[in-house]
């Protein structure tokens, strides 16, 4: 079965300071990985996508890929009050479906 | 990204009545579209695949009769809810794949009395 486990937090922050969330899968075969932000009440949006080894930034944000350890993450620096949020990690392997983590609360202190 | 649009955002609604939601792909065609489910703080749970033209697939547990899934144009697909009860009051949203990304439609609150 395929499990994609993120740490279910709360991870608190001070505002300015970097957010490091994790996520680990299950499926060597997974090929493309995703990252989404929901506030509380809101659906799902997407804010990182990666599908190779290595580091992919966007802004404030940089998602990591690591598939021999099966591990993937997402940092977020200058963190914001407004980046308090749900973090969804999810990830396909080859099929349209998307296998998606519980999920990591940020909270980012003033 | 991709604009997914649903309707409505919010029902209410009596025990035992139907209820439709409508989820539309805005700036792309979808012949895949994803309904999902969720309960306040727990995360989300896919309940079927709907695809343009055929029958959707329903993951376990979720019973087809209860939850009627139609496809029927490449922008459109609907969710209806029959005879709802408490226990379906819910969190529903759809999403759909332009290409590689998967995009949420806003979601639909309902709550049945």
């Amino acid at each position: 079965q395929k499990e994609v486990e993120q740490n279910s937090g709360p991870l608190s922050v001070p505002e300015g300071a970097i957010a490091s969330l994790n996520c680990t899968y299950s499926d060597r075969g997974s090929q493309s990985f995703f990252w989404y932000r929901q506030y509380s009440g809101k659906s799902p949006e997407l804010i990182m996508s990666i599908y190779s080894n290595g580091d992919k930034e966007d802004g404030r944000f940089t998602a990591q890929l690591n598939k021999a350890s099966q591990y993937v993450s997402l940092l977020i620096r200058d963190s914001q009050p407004s980046d308090s949020a749900t973090y969804l990690c999810a990830v396909r392997a080859g099929s349209y479906q998307l296998t998606f983590g519980k999920g990591t609360k940020l909270s980012v202190i003033p | 990204g991709a604009v997914v649009s649903q309707h409505p955002s919010w029902v209410i609604c009596k025990s035992g009545t139907s209820v439709k939601i409508e989820c539309r792909s805005l700036d792309f065609q979808a012949t895949t579209m994803f309904w999902y489910r969720q309960f306040p703080k727990q995360s989300l749970m896919l309940m079927a695949t709907s695809n343009e033209g055929s029958k959707a697939t329903y993951e376990q547990g979720v019973e087809k009769d209860k939850f009627l899934i139609n496809h029927a144009s490449l922008t459109l697909s609907t969710l209806t809810v029959t005879s709802a009860h408490p226990e379906d009051s819910s969190f529903y949203i759809c999403s759909a794949l332009p290409a590689n990304e998967q995009f949420f439609g806003p979601g639909t609150r309902l709550t049945v009395l």
